[in-house]
């Protein structure tokens, strides 16, 4: 069983659709990372969270510790946040390392 | 924040050589890591670059094919060495500030395909 899964694998949504991507964890962490692949393998951190919520232009993510899960929200998607986005969650103090989700792959049609 | 480069972004090798991966950080950084990522899969920690002494090494991953070299806070390299097919991947380089938050930073990858 995987420590990280994310849900769903692949996603297809319209320009302008809200967007939801879920990760369940099954470790204790120290914070939750939620990251953006682009085609050419380059990687982008969109948030660090350890509790609550945090927001960045048209995304969300949250957090829930107690119930080890977390969301990341797209509101008004668009064309360009058409990427590969992963859950990674950072256990084991400020020595340790991260596990990785498998990743979900978003198609924003125009 | 810290803004990672690594060189070369992406390659083609023949099987039976060699591919050095260099690691850019425009900061002093506290740990370098370097990850794969094959195809379809998530990515997985190759190795911890220690500045001035050998690498720490997962499970898997063993010095011979994956050399490393960290001689300061901001560089880093690795070697993929002996290539067969089964090493296309993507390979990350990552950094990790030091702090409470212990916010991690990503390289933009380099993409091997070995022939």
């Amino acid at each position: 069983k995987n420590e990280v899964e994310q849900s769903p694998q692949n996603l297809t949504a319209q320009e302008g659709e809200f967007i939801t991507i879920n990760c369940s964890y099954s470790v204790g962490i120290s914070a939750l990372h939620w990251l953006q692949q682009h085609p050419g393998g380059g990687i982008v951190s969109l948030f660090m969270l350890s509790s609550g919520k945090k927001k960045h232009g048209r995304l969300i993510a949250t957090i829930n510790i107690q119930e080890k899960h977390s969301s990341l929200h797209i509101t008004a998607s668009h064309p360009r946040d058409s990427a590969v986005y992963i859950c990674a969650v950072h256990y084991g103090g400020s020595q340790g390392n991260l596990i990785f989700g498998k990743g979900t792959k978003l198609s924003v049609k125009p | 924040s810290a803004v990672i480069s690594q060189k070369p972004s992406r390659d083609i090798c023949q099987r039976g050589t060699s591919l050095t991966i260099q690691c850019q950080v425009d900061s002093q950084v506290t740990m370098m890591f370097w990850y794969r990522q094959q195809p379809g899969q998530s990515l997985t920690l190759i190795a911890t670059a220690n500045q001035g002494s050998e690498a720490t090494y997962e499970s898997g991953f063993v010095i011979d094919k994956f050399p490393i070299s960290r001689p300061n806070l901001t560089f880093s390299t690795l070697t993929v060495s002996n290539l067969s097919p089964e090493d296309s991947s993507i390979y990350l380089c990552s950094a990790r500030s030091g702090g409470a938050y212990n916010e991690q930073f990503f390289g933009p990858g380099t993409r091997l395909t070995v022939l």
